[in-house]
């Protein structure tokens, strides 16, 4: 069966340090990955998604970047936090194409800048 | 991208109560999902819906996909207090990259 990690779940960074979040997915093989941000309590706001290993869309221009160094990895990356970034990230899978399983999410991870 | 709206903002019930909410666009999508997100955890699929007028039931949970196939409703029966958490809807028109959110519901439970 097919499974998705996200880590760390809980992150304090100063503003100005770098960031960096991961996501793996096991089980499944060139899956579409996404991040998505969500801040407190609102709705989920699409940052990147990618298709394959080295293709990453941006929905939202930022101050973060994703990558994709591997099939089943994904990373959410930014060279120096705002307070502004803070908010509960969100990774998460489907399959390829034009199916209709939806997304599977991740646990996520609470960021908070201070 | 294509708006979700999604109604109400919040909902505050008795348990017991009857619950229901509801998600509406301007375009036409191929699929409407509902989710639930506990809090501090990502949101879990509930219901998936493929085709126009489907109604499809998950236990108490009972979802349906509007005729035009620009809306769709989830209803809760009886509920409990684990039913609490943030309700959100989703649309995908042509593949997985194109899936849109609603910006969801928040529901309370009261014992």
């Amino acid at each position: 069966s097919q499974t998705i990690h996200q880590w760390p779940a809980t992150l304090v960074q100063p503003v100005g340090s770098p960031l960096s979040l991961e996501c793996t997915v096991e089980g499944t093989s060139n899956p579409n990955l996404y991040w998505y941000r969500q801040a407190a309590g609102r709705g989920l706001q699409l940052l990147f998604y990618s298709v394959g290993i080295g293709q990453i869309s941006s929905e939202v221009p930022q101050n973060l970047s994703a990558s994709r160094p591997q099939d089943r990895q994904f990373i959410l990356s930014s060279k120096k936090l705002l307070l502004s970034d803070s908010g509960f990230y969100l990774c998460a899978w489907s399959e390829g194409g034009t199916n209709n399983y939806g997304y599977t999410f991740g646990s996520g991870t609470r960021l908070t800048v201070v | 991208g294509q708006q979700l709206n999604q109604s109400p903002q919040s909902m505050f019930i008795q348990e017991g109560e009857d619950v229901s909410m509801n998600c509406t666009s301007s375009s036409i999508f191929n699929t409407w999902l509902w989710y639930k997100q506990d809090p501090g955890e990502g949101p879990v699929l509930l219901i998936a819906l493929y085709k126009a007028g489907e109604l499809t039931s998950n236990g108490r949970l009972t979802a349906q996909f509007g005729i035009t196939r620009k809306d769709s409703f989830l209803n809760i029966s009886a509920s409990i207090p684990s039913d609490v958490g943030i309700y959100f809807c989703a649309g995908r028109r042509y593949n997985n990259n194109d899936m849109r959110f609603g910006a969801g519901t928040r529901l309370t439970v009261k014992p």
